[in-house]
C-alpha cells in the first residue's frame, strides 16, 4: 500500500485532456513539494514535473502540474500516443523522513 | 550530459549479500545528493535510500533499515548500496538517481540510471 494514492489507470483518445490525481497527507504533500515522474516502457524513469508545477527540460507545455492542500494533479492535454506509460507522484514525508511515491497510474491512449 | 550507470546486480539466495555500484559522469558528483530507488516486478517505484553530497547524512526506507548501507566515494564519482540479509521481497530493479541539489530531502530525483536487476531466490 503506497503512502500517496493514485488511480491505477487513466485513458483518453488522441487530442483529449487527461488528469491524474495524487492524494497524500499533511506530512508529505501538505508540507512539501510534489514531483511527477514519467516511466515509459523499457526506459528509466524521467523527471517530469518538479516543485508542484515546474516542467522539466523537454517536457511540452501541454503538460501541467498543480497542488492544493494534501493533493496534487498532473494534466496532459492534446494527448499523444507517445504519452502512454506510467506516471508516479512523489513527495518528501516529514514523519517518515523519506521519499514516498504513489502507486503509479498507467496512462493509455486509446 | 549527466549519466548514471548501475552495476552489481545478480541472483542470490535469501540471506545473501550484494553490492550495487553506480558510476556517475557528466556532472560534478559531489555537488549532489544521491539515491537508490527500486521497482519490484509488477509494482511501482519505491524509495530505498539516499545520501547527502558529502556522505555525512543518510536515510533509509523502513523496509531496508539495518540491512542496507548506502555510501559514496566522491573521488571515484561513485555511489554504492551494500545489501545484506537479502529477502525474496528485495527482488527488484534498482535505479541509481541524482537529487537536484546537495540535500536529498529538498530536491526530487532529476537524473536516473537504466537500473540493475537483483533477484533473491
Amino acid at each position: 500500500q503506497s503512502v500517496l494514492t493514485q488511480p491505477p489507470s487513466a485513458s483518453g483518445t488522441p487530442g483529449q485532456r487527461v488528469t491524474i490525481s495524487c492524494f497524500g497527507s499533511r506530512s508529505n504533500i501538505g508540507s512539501n513539494y510534489v514531483y511527477w515522474y514519467q516511466h515509459l516502457p523499457g526506459t528509466a524513469p524521467k523527471f517530469f514535473i518538479f516543485r508542484n508545477n515546474q516542467r522539466s527540460s523537454g517536457v511540452p507545455d501541454r503538460v501541467s502540474g498543480s497542488k492544493s492542500g494534501t493533493s496534487a494533479s498532473l494534466a496532459i492535454s492534446g494527448l499523444r500516443s507517445e504519452d502512454e506509460g506510467h506516471y508516479y507522484c512523489a513527495s518528501w514525508d516529514d514523519s517518515l523522513s523519506g521519499w514516498v511515491f504513489g502507486g503509479g497510474t498507467q496512462l493509455t491512449v486509446l | 550530459e549527466a549519466q548514471l550507470v548501475e552495476s552489481g546486480g545478480g541472483v542470490t539466495p535469501p540471506g545473501g549479500s550484494l553490492r550495487l555500484s553506480c558510476a556517475a559522469s557528466g556532472f560534478t558528483f559531489d555537488d549532489y545528493a544521491m539515491s537508490w530507488v527500486r521497482q519490484a516486478p509488477g509494482k511501482g517505484l519505491e524509495w530505498v535510500s539516499s545520501i547527502k553530497w558529502n556522505g555525512d547524512d543518510t536515510g533509509y526506507a523502513d523496509s531496508v533499515k539495518g540491512r542496507f548501507i548506502i555510501s559514496r566515494d566522491n573521488a571515484k564519482n561513485s555511489l554504492y548500496l551494500q545489501m545484506s540479509s537479502l529477502r525474496v521481497e528485495d527482488t527488484a530493479f534498482y535505479y541509481c538517481a541524482r537529487s537536484g541539489g546537495p540535500n536529498y530531502s529538498h530536491y526530487g530525483m532529476d537524473v536516473w540510471g537504466q537500473g540493475t536487476t537483483v533477484t533473491v531466490s
